[in-house]
């Protein structure tokens, strides 16, 4: 495997139900980002992960909850979910070298629907 | 706050013809710019970056943007396009933040090329 993968692609899941999708980078990199891509809406920044410590949470419901163990991998839990958090949601990952600059790589998404 | 405005949710050019998508940002110091390119059911590929070595810089599949610091603009252009570039194009900034490599999209551009 290389550059960012994510699992799974697709997922369908109920209001009621518990799932995880799962991010993991084959660069090297000690950052991670979950964003979701939601149709006619910008791209949105959930969550950042530098060297495993959580940087960035903007306002983020608690019903979704990542999770970073290590810096190749990247959860994101998802539990009592919304019709309205429908989205494609990316993983991405660069090196963080205390500056900005840094090069994102995303990977291809999983397409996620709540009924 | 640092923002990037892409002017045109939808371009549509005629094969062969130019392709030029266009993106302001507002940053009160030279940023980091980029330009990612997403084809369907995909996630974001890195188109090119500017890092202020040159103004005009060149990226993948043909692709180039010159950086403007008078009108704070990033333009994408392409000299001639081909059906294979029918996709959504993100500009995006990187502010500095001291931290991580965080990244403000703009909303998209979706450019369209028929024959």
């Amino acid at each position: 495997e290389t550059g960012v993968t994510q699992t799974p692609r697709h997922l369908v899941m109920g209001m009621t139900n518990k799932k995880s999708l799962k991010c993991e980078q084959h660069l090297g990199h000690n950052a991670m980002y979950w964003y979701k891509q939601s149709a006619k809406k910008p791209l949105e920044l959930m969550f950042v992960y530098s060297l495993e410590e959580r940087v960035e949470n903007n306002s983020v419901p608690s019903r979704f909850s990542p999770e970073c163990p290590n810096s190749s991998h990247l959860f994101l839990h998802l539990h009592t979910l919304q019709p309205e958090d429908s989205a494609l949601y990316l993983c991405a990952s660069s090196q963080d070298e205390g500056n900005s600059g840094g090069t994102q790589y995303f990977g291809p998404g999983t397409r996620l629907t709540v009924l | 706050a640092q923002s990037v405005t892409q002017l045109g949710s939808h371009v549509s050019v005629s094969e062969g013809a130019l392709v030029l998508l266009r993106c302001n940002y507002s940053s009160s110091v030279p940023p980091y710019l980029f330009w990612y390119v997403q084809y369907p059911n995909q996630g974001l590929q890195l188109l090119l970056k500017y890092t202020s070595a040159a103004t005009l810089v060149k990226g993948i599949n043909g692709f180039e943007a010159e950086f403007k610091k008078s009108e704070t603009s990033f333009h994408l252009t392409k000299p001639s396009a081909h059906m294979r570039d029918a996709a959504e194009y993100f500009c995006a900034v990187s502010p500095f933040s001291g931290g991580y490599n965080k990244l403000i999209f703009g909303a998209g551009t979706r450019l369209a090329a028929h024959p």
